[in-house]
Order: structure tokens, then C-alpha cells, then sequence
């Protein structure tokens, strides 16, 4: 069974870094593309950032672009996401996805997300 | 960028009805579109995939159809358990979601 577990959210002042960790099991995750979606309080979903399967390609919109990395550690089973100068309108749940393929990058799992806060 | 827009925002239905479901694109996303359930304080579900394919393991009373810029997810008989929003996803050129479609029983 696909699991997908994130950790490390929590409360943060503005301007400041946070590090989320995803746990992968089930499936052999150094196949898979993966990344982060969020999704803001009573908001719809949006896509942060994606990873491919060896870690040299990342891919992220503006809205991130500079301020959030993405990682993986393959051999950990184990994905990341990086967050520094960090705004008020980044106040989401964050969860960790894979893609269903490098050709088709709709997700086919999601783990159950971790909440994110940004206020002072 | 491509946009996606979603109607209605609010859907109030009775069990067995017939319920449809509306997203569409901005430009040309051919068939690439996912639909996705999410319940209360649950993470999203894959309903369907490049617009009419059935992920494994859903009911079939759910069905997608449409390419190019209109696209429709149909329930065919409304269940209780059926209670939640529903998006959907461009995955064309880069991805893109739509604002969602909140679905309850009337």
C-alpha cells in the first residue's frame, strides 16, 4: 500500500525557514517524480514545487521560485521541502504527492498533509 | 498561464440524482485532466484521469468526459458518502487547479 506521510510543519514568524520531510513507503520511490501541493485555509490547491526521479531536475511556479527547494534522499525514501523567507500567504496545509508518471504529471497519491503557519 | 474555472462552486443534490459536474480550461489542455475528491480534513482522492479514465478502485457512478477546453464529471447516482469537494487538475502545461466544487446532499 502507497503511504505518504509528512512531518515538520508547524508555527513560524514571517521571514524565517521551515524544512517539511515526507516519508515514502510502499512503492519504490526512486521511480517516481514527486512534489509538494498546498493548500491555503478554505482555498483551493495549488502546486509548490516537483522533483524528478534522480533529483537533477526540480520545477516550481513563480509564486515559490527562489524562496522554497525541494529535495529528495532516495536511498531514505524521503522527500523535502526547504521554505525560507517565508510570507503570511504561505499559512497552508502542505502534502506531499507523486506523479503518475514523467509524462504524465497528474498525482495519483497523496499523504494527509502538514499544516503550516506563518504569523507573528 | 492556464486558468481553470469550476461550476458551479455549490451543488446541493438528493440521493440518486444524477449530478454534473463542470471545469474549463483557458486554452487547448487536449485530455490532460484529472478529477480529484476531497473530503472534510482529508487529503485529495484520484477520481479520474486524462479526462474519462476510471482510477482503480473508484465506483463506477463516477465518469469524466470532454477534451480540449470542457470538460464533466458525472455521479449517476448521488451517495451519501459522495459529501465532499471535488477539483480539477490541467496537468497540460505545467498544473493548474480549479477552484472546486463543493457537493452536498439536499
Amino acid at each position: 500500500e502507497v503511504q505518504l506521510v509528512e512531518s515538520g510543519g508547524g508555527l513560524v514568524q514571517p521571514g524565517r525557514s521551515l524544512k517539511l520531510s515526507c516519508a515514502a513507503s510502499g512503492f519504490t520511490f526512486s521511480n517516481y517524480y514527486m512534489a509538494w501541493v498546498r493548500q491555503a485555509p478554505k482555498k483551493g490547491l495549488e502546486w509548490v514545487a516537483t522533483i524528478s526521479t534522480s533529483g537533477s531536475r526540480s520545477y516550481y511556479p513563480d509564486s515559490v521560485k527562489g524562496r522554497f527547494t525541494i529535495s529528495r534522499d532516495n536511498a531514505k525514501s524521503s522527500l523535502y521541502l526547504q521554505m525560507n523567507s517565508l510570507k503570511s500567504e504561505d499559512t497552508a496545509t502542505y502534502y506531499c504527492a507523486r506523479h503518475r508518471r514523467s509524462s504524465e504529471w497528474y498525482f495519483d497519491f497523496w499523504g494527509p498533509g502538514t499544516m503550516v503557519t506563518v504569523s507573528s | 498561464d492556464i486558468q481553470m474555472t469550476q461550476s458551479p462552486s455549490f451543488l446541493s443534490a438528493s440521493v440518486g440524482d444524477r449530478v454534473t459536474l463542470s471545469c474549463k480550461a483557458s486554452q487547448n489542455i487536449n485530455k490532460y485532466l484529472a478529477w480529484y475528491q476531497q473530503k472534510l480534513g482529508e487529503a485529495p482522492k484520484l477520481l479520474i484521469y486524462n479526462a474519462n479514465n476510471l482510477q482503480t478502485g473508484i465506483p463506477s457512478r463516477f465518469s469524466g468526459s470532454g477534451s480540449g477546453t470542457d470538460f464533466t464529471l458525472t455521479v449517476s447516482s448521488l451517495q451519501p458518502e459522495d459529501v465532499a469537494t471535488y477539483f480539477c487538475l490541467q496537468h497540460n502545461s505545467w498544473l493548474t487547479f480549479g477552484s472546486g466544487t463543493k457537493l452536498e446532499i439536499k
